[in-house]
């Protein structure tokens, strides 16, 4: 069975500092998104990350992919109190993303405390 | 910005009756998709379609049925309403890379 596992499911910090989501995944795919969703809201794309060793930054957030270890990271840098969300991983469950059909993770919580 | 659009946004709605949950995209993707998501939980696959005229079943299984006769255009149907079909419906659209999202409905049965 595929599976897209994230931990932790809840995380509360501190504003200012650090912190990493991790987000394994049991298919061979090359191709895995992370998404933001507000509550009651939709989810808003911030990464893309198709091959392996691919890292993309975007302001306080930073995204790597290893495809050996099927291991992505959300990484967290001097965290604020906009960055209170949910994050989801996703991954496109055939490698080279030909169905783009894609698998969810559960969710990391993030509360972000002043 | 993606431009994908769902009506209605809310909908609280008896049992039994039949409703259309309206996705419309106008970026001309040849594939869409319909999720089910309860609140703060993960999202299901329920439905997908490559194009027109195609469409399947998602992961999860679901009684409500789709159709695509046009590209822009991937509605939702539920012909009869259960307390169980209560979730946040989310229409998707495949770029290049990317899956964009539309706003979701967030329906209620009673």
């Amino acid at each position: 069975e595929l599976k897209v596992e994230q931990n932790p499911l809840f995380l509360s910090m501190q504003e200012g500092k650090n912190y990493t989501i991790y987000c394994n995944y049991s298919t061979t795919s090359d191709r895995l998104y992370w998404y933001r969703q507000d509550p009651g809201k939709s989810l808003e794309s911030l990464f893309v990350l198709l091959s392996n060793g691919a890292v993309k930054q975007e302001g306080r957030l930073m995204a790597s992919l290893d495809t050996k270890a099927r291991l992505s990271t959300l990484h967290i840098t001097a965290a604020v109190h906009d960055l209170s969300a949910t994050y989801f991983c996703a991954v496109d469950r055939t490698y080279g993303g030909a169905t783009n059909k894609l698998i969810f993770g559960t969710g990391t919580l993030l509360a972000v405390q002043p | 910005e993606a431009d994908i659009y769902q009506t209605p946004r809310y909908l609280v709605i008896g049992t039994g009756k039949k409703i259309t949950l309206e996705c419309s995209q106008t970026m001309g993707h040849d594939k869409m998709y319909w999720y089910q998501q309860d609140p703060g939980m993960e999202l299901h696959l329920i439905h997908y379609s490559y194009g027109v005229n195609s469409t399947e079943k998602g992961d999860l299984s679901s009684e409500s049925t789709v159709s695509r006769i046009r590209t822009e255009h991937f509605p939702l149907t539920l012909e009869s309403a259960r307390p169980s079909h209560t979730s946040q419906y989310l229409c998707a659209s495949m770029g290049i890379y990317e899956q964009y999202f539309g706003p979701g409905t967030r329906l209620t049965v009673t």
